[in-house]
């Protein structure tokens, strides 16, 4: 069973930076499985905000980027800002499917 | 303004059917891969299916497999879910998405709103 591993919450203080992982269970993430990153706040739908790796969408704020780094698909928040504070989604492409990680919750204190 | 509007969720009984659909509007429909997301209450998201853009190749989760079939009217605009069988476990909010580009691989970027599958006897 393919599994998707992010860490289920982390902490950053605002205007600070933080590097949020996403690991397969299948081995090292590349850049063939098509990593994406997606925001999620209480009560609202998801907003998709990394493709492909390293893409931003067009309302993407420069402040998130997202890489590779040690086998695994990362997003990194630089400058964060308290309306950062959400739970954030990887997703990866895998035999024609995708799969979700479960989710990191980010609180900014 | 590029939109996706759901519906057809709603109560259903364990063992009941219910067809969800997206309409979609504000780009070009055929240029797109289609996706349905569940997010069960309180939990994380769940790839339910997605499909390409003439709606040959489609793909599933195990979860869904069998019981659930995807499809697409590219001349109404509109992306459905026929779901049967449905089981306690279906219940979720179902989101439909739209591909981040003409190939499922890139991933998703617009969501809809969602719409609320509950099962229960």
């Amino acid at each position: 069973q393919t599994v998707v591993t992010q860490e289920p919450s982390l902490t950053v203080s605002p205007g600070g930076t933080v590097t949020l992982t996403c690991a397969f269970s299948t081995g090292a993430v590349t850049s063939g499985y098509y990593p994406n990153w997606f925001q999620q706040k209480p009560g609202q739908a998801p907003r998709a905000l990394i493709y492909s790796t390293t893409n931003k969408h067009s309302w993407t704020p420069a402040r998130f980027s997202g890489s590779l780094l040690g086998g695994k698909a990362a997003l990194t928040l630089s400058g964060v800002q308290p309306e950062d504070e959400a739970d954030y989604y990887c997703l990866l492409y895998y035999g024609g499917a995708q799969v979700f990680g479960g989710g990191t919750k980010l609180t900014v204190l | 303004e590029v939109q996706l509007v759901e519906s057809g969720g709603g109560l259903v009984q364990p063992g009941g059917s219910l067809r969800l659909s997206c309409s979609a509007s504000g780009f070009t429909f055929t240029n797109y891969a289609m996706f349905w997301v569940r997010q069960a209450p309180g939990k994380g998201l769940e790839f339910v299916s997605t499909l390409n853009t003439n709606g040959a190749t489609t793909y599933y989760a195990d979860a869904v497999k069998g019981r659930f079939t995807i499809s697409r009217d590219n001349s109404q605009n509109t992306l459905s879910l026929e779901m049967s069988s449905l089981r306690l476990d279906d219940t979720a909010v179902y989101y439909c998405v739209r591909g981040a580009g003409y190939y499922s691989y890139h991933g998703m970027d617009v969501w809809g709103q969602g719409t609320t599958v509950t099962v229960s006897s």
